[in-house]
């Protein structure tokens, strides 16, 4: 199974600050077709995971452009520009390139 | 919009099986994959599986191959999974998440179903 490795497992942040998270896969999540099926998640307490980013870079509806996402290969960044008092919560990059799919282990972010 | 209410939390004793069930509004139920995901208290996610209620297609994660079923219900838009021979370690939440294939990526989830094995 490909493991995803998450960095760092916290991250204390003020409010306003700008602050990146990774992910770093076992092997290249890039397919034969030139896709690479990368995602970010945010977990807030008590609730279900609530998508950010698909397809590595691309935003999810609705979601603010403070956040955003970049990388290529095995190597992959969320960036979150201005963190806000809603950001709180559990970060996950899941791959869903090679089967079966597979989460990374998790980044809590708390307030500082 | 896009709706997936899961069934209320299970106390199920260890042996016994238990089915959540996950229903759908708000879009063709038919036309999208959906797919289940377990959480276990403090852990993280792992994905189970998915089902096409267009055909009842399924894929499984080998590692839950035999203990989860993945079915659905087209008269009722309702996807269900089941999860048999149940021991301690299948005590969590599960979640329901749809797939959307115009975008490649599960855009809905469901608020999540708790069970607790426990004698």
């Amino acid at each position: 199974d490909v493991v995803l490795t998450q960095t760092p497992s916290t991250l204390s942040a003020t409010i306003g600050q700008s602050v990146s998270i990774s992910c770093r896969s076992s092997q290249s999540l890039l397919d034969s077709a030139g896709n690479t099926y990368l995602y970010w998640y945010l977990q807030r307490p008590g609730q279900s995971p609530q998508l950010l980013i698909y397809l590595v870079s691309n935003l999810g509806s609705g979601v603010p452009n403070r956040f955003s996402g970049s990388g290529s290969g095995t190597d992959f960044t969320l960036k979150i520009s201005g963190v806000e008092a809603e950001d709180l919560g559990v970060y996950y990059c899941m791959q869903a390139t090679h089967a079966p799919w597979t989460f990374g282990g998790g980044t809590k972010l708390e307030l500082k | 919009q896009v709706q997936l209410q899961q069934s209320g939390a299970e106390l199920v004793k260890p042996g016994s099986s238990v089915k959540i069930s996950c229903k759908a509004s708000g879009y063709t139920f038919t036309s999208y994959d959906m797919h289940w995901i377990k959480q276990q208290p403090g852990n993280g996610l792992e994905w189970i599986g998915w089902i096409y209620p267009g055909n009842g297609n399924t894929k499984y994660n080998q590692k839950f191959n035999g203990k989860a079923t993945l079915t659905a219900d087209k008269s009722s838009s309702t996807a269900y999974l089941q999860l048999s021979s149940l021991t301690s370690d299948d005590s969590a939440v599960y979640f329901c998440a749809r797939y959307n294939n115009y975008y490649y990526v599960m855009d809905a989830w469901g608020q999540g179903a708790s069970v607790t094995v426990s004698s």
